[in-house]
């Protein structure tokens, strides 16, 4: 297993269109969590899926987003209508819920809206 | 509410320790992290430190807790040009629940020839 990967790396959207960004979890973890990271700050917890459940999501999730995890694998993370603050890098993390796992992150997709 | 705050920029020369600090507001906080983010690239644990737990070392690293004073540090001994990185440092209440981990802004490390 390579890691967490994520796709695409790098997107740029002009305003007001929408945007699907994918996460690959790696395998064995049920659990897979979405942050956001805007320059100069550390991440920002969106939402939580354990297996295809989404059991949390944080204010900062506006009804523009939305995520899923149909399969309890890969998730995927949705804006629509975006706006230009919502230029940031979208990070995907996931870990086990046994055990002394640590939380492993993805490189991030980085969001420019023009 | 949570909130975890570290300095911003840190400069150092090659080969000196480096001190990295933190403080933190939430009293419940039981794992108390480090991460690393280099450009281009996720975060990645360095190192965590169990709130019962003062000091902890890792080759060369060195975490401090003071859990009076809410406040955290990181030592990284001999410090190398591939040391520069930007450092987070988070505390949660749950070990690997990352849905609860809160981030400090992170402090940027750069290394001096």
């Amino acid at each position: 297993d390579t890691g967490v990967s994520q796709n695409p790396r790098h997107k740029i959207t002009k305003r007001g269109q929408n945007v699907t960004f994918r996460c690959d979890p790696i395998s064995e973890h049920n659990r897979l969590y979405w942050y956001r990271q805007t320059l100069g700050q550390g991440p920002e917890f969106l939402t939580y899926f354990q297996n295809e459940a989404q059991l949390e999501k944080s204010r900062l999730l506006s009804d523009r987003f939305s995520a899923e995890r149909p399969k309890g694998s890969f998730s995927t993370l949705e804006i629509q209508r975006t706006e230009q603050g919502d230029s940031a890098m979208y990070l995907c993390a996931s870990t086990a819920d046994w055990g002394d796992t640590e939380a492993f992150f993805g490189q991030g997709t980085r969001l420019t809206v023009v | 509410g949570e909130d975890v705050e570290q300095s911003l920029f840190l400069s150092v020369r090659e080969g000196d320790s480096s001190v990295i600090n933190c403080t933190y507001t939430d009293s419940s906080s039981t794992y108390l992290y480090w991460y690393k983010q280099e450009p281009g690239a996720g975060l990645q644990l360095l190192t965590y430190i169990f709130s019962n737990m003062d000091m902890k070392q890792d080759q060369r690293l060195t975490v401090l807790l003071n859990k009076k004073d809410k406040h955290l540090s990181l030592r990284i001994a001999d410090t190398q040009t591939g040391d520069s990185a930007i450092y987070f440092c988070a505390e949660s209440g749950e070990y690997s629940s990352a849905s609860k981990i809160i981030f400090g802004s992170g402090t940027r490390l750069s290394i001096r020839p």
